[in-house]
C-alpha cells in the first residue's frame, strides 16, 4: 500500500492518560500535516512539517500536544493528560510540495476519551 | 479558523439527479480544491481549480470558480448511491505555499 497509513485506527483511553498516534506518509512526500476533525466539521489544522522541521503549530494547540517527525519520514502525535474534549478524529496528510498542494490523507485515528 | 463555508450543510436527492454544492471563501487564493470524505474515513482529493480558471471538468464532476465573488460550486451529475459522502472545499491561500483552509462541508445523501 503506497498511501498514507495511520495507526491505530481507534483508541479508547481514560481521562488523564497519554496517547501516541503514528502516521506514515507517502514515501516521496516531504510535507506532512496533522489535523483534528470533530463530527460535522471540516479538518482543523494542528501542525505542519517540511521534512523533519516542524514549521507551524496551531495557536489552538495546547502544550499537551506534541508532534515529531524524526528523519523526515514517519510522524508521531502525542497527547498528554488527555481530556474528554480531545475526543475526535485525528487525520494525517502528506503532500509533495508542489504549488498545487494536493494533500493525501490517511484513514485517521479516532480517539475516544472516557 | 475556517475560511471556506459550504452551502448547503446537507443535501438529500434521488439517485440520478444532479447535486450542486457551493463554497465561499475570504482571502486571495492560488487554487481551490474539493475533497470527498466517506463516513469515518480520510479525505480524498477530487478536483483542483486554479485561481485563473473559471471552470473545470472531471468525469461527472464540474467545478466553477468566481474569484470576484470568492465562491465556487461543485456539480455532480447523474448522482449514484456511491456518491453519498461529505464534500469539503479547501483553499490554498496565495500568501501560503503549504496551508489549506477548510470549510465545514456539505453532507450529501443519495437516495436509491
Amino acid at each position: 500500500d503506497t498511501g498514507v497509513s495511520q495507526d491505530p485506527r481507534h483508541k479508547i483511553t481514560k481521562r488523564g492518560q497519554n496517547v501516541t498516534f503514528r502516521c506514515d506518509p507517502i514515501s516521496e512526500h516531504n510535507r506532512l500535516y496533522w489535523y483534528r476533525q470533530t463530527l460535522g466539521q471540516g479538518p482543523e489544522f494542528l501542525t505542519y512539517f517540511q521534512n523533519e522541521a516542524q514549521l507551524e503549530k496551531s495557536r489552538l494547540l495546547s502544550d499537551r500536544f506534541s508532534a515529531e517527525r524524526p528523519k523526515g519520514s514517519f510522524s508521531t502525535l502525542e497527547i498528554q493528560r488527555t481530556e474528554q474534549g480531545d475526543s475526535a478524529m485525528y487525520l494525517c496528510a502528506s503532500s509533495s510540495g508542489t504549488s498545487k498542494n494536493i494533500q493525501y490523507f490517511g484513514a485517521g485515528t479516532r480517539l475516544s476519551v472516557l | 479558523s475556517q475560511q471556506g463555508e459550504e452551502d448547503p450543510q446537507a443535501l438529500s436527492i434521488q439517485e440520478g439527479e444532479n447535486a450542486t454544492m457551493n463554497c465561499s471563501y475570504k482571502t486571495s487564493i492560488n487554487n481551490l480544491q474539493w475533497y470527498r470524505q466517506n463516513s469515518g474515513r480520510g479525505l480524498v482529493h477530487l478536483i483542483l481549480i486554479r485561481s485563473n480558471e473559471r471552470e473545470k471538468h472531471s468525469g461527472r464532476l464540474r467545478v466553477t470558480l468566481d474569484t470576484s465573488k470568492k465562491s465556487s460550486s461543485l456539480l455532480i451529475t447523474a448522482s449514484r448511491a456511491a456518491d453519498t459522502a461529505s464534500y469539503f472545499c479547501a483553499t490554498a491561500r496565495s500568501d501560503s505555499n503549504y496551508q489549506l483552509i477548510w470549510g465545514a462541508g456539505t453532507k450529501l445523501i443519495i437516495k436509491p
